[in-house]
């Protein structure tokens, strides 16, 4: 049992550049999502999926997509990397949600620097 | 919109020293209230929380209240060891019950 992987762990990119990171659980949780992690600022939600094929946003979408079309893995893509986005990210899943008697279960973070 | 605060760290004690870690929040209605912590190069594990006002979360020698007169959950522990030693983030959840909002997060650094 894997629990929630996510790769790569460290990336480097230049402004512009697109990039995929990669999340994946084999808990067969409905409910991913993706957050963000600067300093003093604590986590922020991105985006979220309580289901294969369905998405929402979350409190700071903007300049990422997403898509699920699987139960497992919920990919986040930068589609013109910038500066502001370098961030540590984390992928998240859980059995029904953020809901108080869902435990939520983090990835061990992807470190992102946009150059 | 929802926020949490946390006082900044870091926060450096000696082990068995009593900690505290301050949490204050701005919510409408009655959130629930959570705790998390992160070791180093890990992701974050749910520590303690707490649903209604007056309730108190506890785990590992962790507790927290919930005081809504005070729009507080702050985070004690009686006698830190140096395997405290992480970052602690205070967290909300919405009335939706979708999202999570959470502090800027403290480290605690334990020494022996």
């Amino acid at each position: 049992n894997a629990g929630v992987t996510q790769t790569p762990k460290f990336q480097v990119l230049k402004t512009g550049q697109s990039m995929t990171l990669q999340c994946a659980q084999d808990m067969n949780h409905e409910y991913m999502s993706w957050y963000r992690q600067d300093p003093g600022m604590g986590l922020r939600l991105i985006h979220y999926s309580v289901g294969a094929g369905i998405t929402d946003q979350g409190e700071v979408p903007n300049g990422y997509n997403v898509s699920r079309s699987t139960t497992e893995d919920f990919p986040l893509r930068l589609l013109s990397a910038a500066p502001s986005q370098t961030s540590v990210y984390f992928c998240a899943s859980s059995y029904s949600g953020t809901g108080v008697g869902n435990t939520i279960y983090f990835g061990e973070g992807s470190w992102l620097t946009v150059v | 919109g929802n926020s949490v605060t946390q006082m900044e760290g870091p926060v450096t004690l000696s082990e068995e020293a009593f900690l505290t870690i301050n949490c204050t929040y701005t919510a409408t209605g009655y959130p629930s209230l959570f705790w998390y912590v992160q070791y180093p190069g890990e992701g974050l594990q749910l520590l303690l929380k707490a649903t209604k006002a007056d309730d108190k979360g506890s785990n590992k020698g962790f507790e927290a209240t919930y005081r809504k007169e005070t729009t507080s959950f702050h985070l004690e522990k009686g006698s830190v060891q140096v395997s405290d030693s992480a970052v602690y983030f205070c967290a909300l959840l919405n009335n939706a019950g979708n999202m999570l909002t959470f502090g800027g997060g403290t480290r605690l650094m334990v020494k022996p």
